[in-house]
């Protein structure tokens, strides 16, 4: 069995600082890792992935979050947050490989809440 | 591309009434989910078909069922709807182990 914690339920961030939204896992098999992003009333998007390859992951909105295999963590940053970012963040795990047929294990979310 | 969407955008039922949500994907994906969305739980599976013709349950099945109408269309059916039962419903599509590509989401209210 898969696992997902989102160590925060609410980051409140000034706009233009730094922020890290936390995620830790647990699984016996090989991971694809992937973060997704919900704006208020709206579905989930894709927000990035990791499946293999280079450990460190970038979004086309300046996020990036690092693969960390002997920590089980897989954490989402960004060096400086605008206003529009405010949404909720999920991390979610699935197996990279059996027969798991893509089935996501989501964490709890956490609001990301930026202030001007 | 419409993607994947999903009817109706809201409903309300009584405690026993029955309904069926709708999800269509126009992607050509094989896999498609269904998912309820709680505060504080994140998202947990309900059912998924991993290819057109099989389905299987998920995390949470109970009170459920499913039906793979066609490579495009998975609906969700509840028999007899609880309060337990009040949500948001998720639908999603993907090729595979692949990015899972979401609906706009169906928000329910069992009284």
């Amino acid at each position: 069995a898969q696992s997902v914690t989102q160590l925060d339920s609410q980051v409140p961030v000034f706009e233009e600082a730094p922020v890290e939204l936390r995620c830790n896992y647990s699984s016996s098999v090989s991971v694809y890792l992937f973060w997704y992003v919900q704006y208020p009333n709206q579905g989930l998007q894709l927000l990035l992935k990791y499946l293999s390859g280079s450990t460190l992951v970038e979004s086309i909105n300046g996020f990036e979050a690092e693969f960390n295999k002997s920590q089980t963590s897989f954490h989402l940053r960004k060096p400086s947050v605008h206003i529009s970012d405010t949404a909720e963040y999920f991390c979610a795990v699935s197996n990279a490989g059996g027969t798991s047929y893509g089935k996501l294990t989501f964490g709890q979310g956490t609001i990301l809440t930026v202030h001007p | 591309n419409a993607g994947v969407t999903q009817t109706p955008k809201f409903q309300v039922l009584k405690t026993g009434q029955s309904m069926t949500l709708q999800c269509a994907q126009d992607m050509n994906h094989n896999s498609m989910y269904w998912y309820r969305q709680d505060p504080g739980m994140g998202l947990r599976l309900i059912y998924y078909s991993a290819s057109e013709g099989t389905t299987d349950k998920g995390e949470v099945p109970n009170g459920y069922n499913v039906s793979r109408l066609n490579k495009r269309e998975f609906s969700l059916r509840l028999e007899s709807a609880a309060p337990s039962q009040t949500s948001v419903y998720f639908c999603a599509s993907s090729v595979q182990k692949e990015t899972q590509y979401f609906g706009p989401g169906t928000r329910l209210l069992v009284l």
